[in-house]
Parts: C-alpha cells; sequence; structure tokens
C-alpha cells in the first residue's frame, strides 16, 4: 500500500545534541509536510516543501532545518534540541494541486534527556 | 488568516448513539476542509473531507455538514462504535494551495 514512512517511531537524545527525523513517501506527492504535536494539542506546522520549494512558518525556530533530497524523502534536523522539543513529528505529503487532503505517517515520539 | 476551533474538548457518547463534533472557522474565504481522527499514539487518518461549494458530503457512518453562512463545519458520526474513539480535529485552508489550518481538537469518548 502506499504510504508515508517515519523512522523512527521513537527517538531519543540529549539536550543539544543533534537528531534527525526522517519520512519517505511511496505516495509521489508533490508536497511534504512537517508539523510538531504536543500532548492534546492540535499539530503546528513547523515547514513544507513544494516540490523543491521550501517554505518556513514565520515562528519556526530557527533550531529546525529540513532537506528534501528528492520526491520520495524529507528529513528533519533539530541542531541543538531543548527540552521544549520533546513532541511528536508528523511528516504528511498531499498532491500539488489544490484542496487535496494530507496524508499522515504515524509520527516520531522525540524525547530529551 | 484563518483560525479554526472546535466547540468541545471532550465528548462522551454511548455506544449505538449519534456524535456530532462541532467546528467553527473564521476565514470567510476558506473554500476546502477535513476531518480527521487519531488515535492514540498515531499520526491523524483522513475521515472525510468538503468543498466550499457543498454544504453536505456523506461517507461511511459519517457525513459532514458546512454551513457557510456562520462558518460552522460538523462531523456526525453515526451509531457510534468503541473503534471511534479518538480525538478527531477539523482543518481548513484558506484557499489554494495553502496548507491546512487545524483546529485544537475533541476527544471522542464511547461508552460500551
Amino acid at each position: 500500500d502506499a504510504m508515508v514512512i517515519q523512522n523512527p517511531r521513537y527517538q531519543v537524545t540529549q539536550f543539544g545534541k543533534p537528531v534527525t527525523l526522517s519520512c519517505s513517501q511511496t505516495l509521489n506527492h508533490n508536497v511534504m509536510y512537517w508539523y510538531q504535536q504536543k500532548s492534546s494539542q492540535a499539530p503546528k506546522l513547523l515547514f513544507h516543501y513544494y516540490d523543491k520549494d521550501f517554505n518556513n512558518e514565520a515562528d519556526t525556530p530557527d533550531n529546525f532545518q529540513s532537506r528534501r533530497p528528492n520526491t520520495s524523502f524529507c528529513f528533519l534536523d533539530i541542531r541543538s534540541p531543548g527540552l521544549g522539543d520533546a513532541a511528536m513529528y508528523l511528516c504528511a505529503t498531499s498532491r500539488g494541486d489544490s484542496n487535496q487532503p494530507q496524508h499522515f505517517g504515524d509520527g516520531t515520539r522525540l524525547s530529551i534527556l | 488568516g484563518e483560525s479554526v476551533g472546535l466547540h468541545l474538548p471532550t465528548l462522551s457518547v454511548q455506544e449505538g448513539d449519534n456524535s456530532i463534533i462541532n467546528c467553527a472557522y473564521s476565514n470567510s474565504a476558506s473554500d476546502y476542509f477535513i476531518w480527521y481522527k487519531q488515535e492514540s499514539g498515531k499520526g491523524p487518518q483522513f475521515i472525510i473531507d468538503i468543498r466550499s461549494n457543498m454544504d453536505k458530503r456523506q461517507g461511511q457512518r459519517v457525513t459532514v455538514l458546512l454551513n457557510k453562512t456562520v462558518k460552522h463545519l460538523s462531523l456526525q458520526i453515526a451509531a457510534t462504535q468503541p473503534g471511534d474513539s479518538a480525538v478527531y480535529f477539523c482543518a481548513a485552508t484558506p484557499s489554494g494551495n495553502t496548507p491546512l489550518v487545524f483546529g485544537k481538537g475533541t476527544r471522542l469518548s464511547v461508552i460500551a
């Protein structure tokens, strides 16, 4: 089945130690998104790629970076994780035309020690 | 911009009853709306969507109603089952390819 796959499902890192989260898709969608979701809250968009065009949300901290080397893969890099970055990180994809649903992976839960 | 809010953070219903989850949005230019279901430890799962040129859309056991006059959206689940227990999010997009704006979520608990 075509899907959005996030690895790993659980990630533990140390305060200040860089960490990379991965997302891959088999849907061949143009758009890929990264969201941060904290407990009992709605997903918060960090940034998205439309093909290779990167779109950063205004309030996304500089600590968060992203790479999209090809259509299928997208990475979230957190350069110096703080305790406040502990959250679920969700990757989603959508087709590039208007009014299309986003398809989500099951997320990576990031813990900071 | 757009802001999306759900009316109730929690909803408890008896198994077999119908559930109604409500949502309000602020931007009258929003033209695409989605309901997602999120179970514990999983990503949001698409349930049903509706475009602004419609006021009702039905799926399997679910119906979405859109009232553009009062900027209100609702999700109706018929014959609610224990497997429907989850957090439900509504989301809207102001226009075109603008990313979705999510509401805060309603936790639905089904009492057996």
